[in-house]
């Protein structure tokens, strides 16, 4: 039982340089979020989507861009990595808007 | 906009000792309540929810929360911890049926100490 699949689980990248972060999910759930989680700060959200081929803004979407072009794949990129992007992102994915929030395992981006 | 505080960063306990974290959320209107558990390394997970009815919900491996309507609250509770209750513990709250975000506390770093 997968659930909610991050790839990669680690990356280090260059100030500039730009990368795309996956998630995949196999429960068939409309609804995906990416999170960053920082020191101190909890979970932000940065970008959702309620289902294919739609997605909005959350609370810090600067510097991102999103994609679901599939159900089951929500894709965050990272235009022009900057080192305040330094973070662990998380991508989670819920049935519908009230039902609670599956987490992946998580993505440590270092950007130096 | 809404918002969810968490009383207290730190909190180290004896094993067997009881346990209860601050919850307090912003919004005035219709609410679902969540607390999930981080423990070390590993993704965040359901530990209980709330939405309506009976406010003592019940979740897993013996915790417990109660909703306190008139003092926007939602505090975690467990009569006795153990070790392996050592995790950050995030409350998070969605505004009623339709909305598509959660926010969530700065989490709770719980240590128990054999």
């Amino acid at each position: 039982n997968a659930g909610v699949t991050q790839t990669p689980k680690f990356r280090v990248l260059k100030t500039g340089q730009s990368m795309t972060l996956l998630c995949a999910q196999d429960m068939n759930h409309e609804y995906m979020y990416w999170y960053r989680q920082d020191p101190g700060m909890g979970l932000r959200l940065i970008h959702y989507s309620v289902g294919e081929g739609t997605t909005a803004k959350g609370e810090v979407p600067d510097g991102y861009n999103v994609s679901r072009l599939k159900k089951q794949n929500f894709l965050l990129g990272l235009e022009s990595a900057a080192p305040s992007q330094t973070s662990v992102y998380f991508c989670a994915s819920s049935r519908s808007s009230n039902q609670p929030q599956h987490f992946g395992d998580g993505t440590r981006l270092s950007i130096l | 906009a809404q918002s969810v505080s968490q009383h207290n960063h730190h909190v180290i306990l004896s094993e067997a000792a009881s346990l209860e974290l601050g919850c307090n959320y912003s919004y005035g209107g219709t609410v679902n309540l969540f607390w999930y558990v981080q423990y070390p390394g590993q993704h965040l997970q359901l530990l209980l929810k709330y939405f309506s009815g009976d406010p003592l919900v019940k979740g897993i491996k013996g915790f417990e929360a109660e909703f306190i309507k008139s003092k926007f609250s939602f505090n975690l509770r467990k009569p006795s911890v153990q070790w392996s209750d050592t995790a950050e513990y995030f409350c998070a709250a969605g505004s009623g049926a339709g909305s598509y975000q959660l926010t969530f506390g700065k989490g709770t770093k719980l240590s128990v100490i054999p």
